[in-house]
């Protein structure tokens, strides 16, 4: 069976710094992973997806994750954080079809 | 383009109740799935229709039930509420479903269910 793990409950960043919010995954074969944001009191929103081919995907509102194999991490980072960016924030990785196994979330909080 | 729709937003039942929840997903989308979302134990998968056919189904008790009619809305119901059944019940449609998909899904604001 597939797994995320979202190490961080929280990550506090400020205001105009690089923020990296960290997932690594445990599948069987391929792994299809995603992050999406939740906002309060809101569904989900897909911010960007690996499925293959380079291991930088750029995605929604300037954010980008990298995919590392040998570390089986899916890290998502921005390098210059706003304070809309206060979201909670999920990793997710595909287990056929539309079934996604998501991470516990990290709850961003962005600083002036 | 509308996004996908769900009702009631929020509703509060009582032990023993049964409560039917609505998605309307976006127009053309033929795959609707619904998760349930709670503090403990996070988002979890409930089910997935497509094309009127349940095509992958969570780890819940027979209570969780759901259907989809042929202009792809979607319903799900829940049998003999308990308290633990309080959640965000969130729907997620997308073009494709099954093993056609990559997982990119458009999920609605969420149904919250408090159960007394």
């Amino acid at each position: 069976a597939q797994s995320v793990a979202q190490p961080e409950d929280q990550v506090n960043v400020a205001e105009g710094n690089p923020l990296t919010v960290k997932c690594t995954y445990s599948v069987s074969g391929n792994p299809y992973l995603f992050w999406y944001v939740q906002y309060p009191n809101r569904g989900l929103q897909f911010l960007l997806k690996y499925i293959t081919g380079d291991n930088l995907v750029k995605g929604s509102y300037g954010f980008e994750a990298e995919f590392n194999k040998s570390q089986t991490s899916f890290h998502l980072k921005k390098p210059s954080a706003l304070v809309s960016d206060s979201a909670l924030y999920f990793c997710a990785v595909a287990g056929g079809g539309n079934k996604l196994t998501f991470g516990t979330g990290t709850q961003l909080k962005v600083e002036l | 383009k509308a996004g996908v729709t769900q009702t009631p937003r929020y509703l509060i039942k009582t032990r023993g109740q049964q409560v039917t929840l609505s998605c309307s997903p976006i127009s053309g989308h033929r795959s609707v799935s619904w998760y349930q979302q709670t503090p403990g134990q996070g988002l979890q998968f409930l089910f997935e229709y497509f094309s009127e056919t349940q095509r992958n189904k969570g780890n819940f008790p027979g209570r969780f039930s759901g259907r989809q009619f042929s202009n792809s809305r979607s319903e799900m119901n829940v049998s003999t509420l308990e308290l633990g059944d309080s959640a965000l019940y969130l729907c997620a449609s997308s073009l494709r479903g099954g093993s056609t998909n990559t997982g990119e899904l458009f999920f609605g604001e969420g149904s919250r269910l408090t159960v007394l």
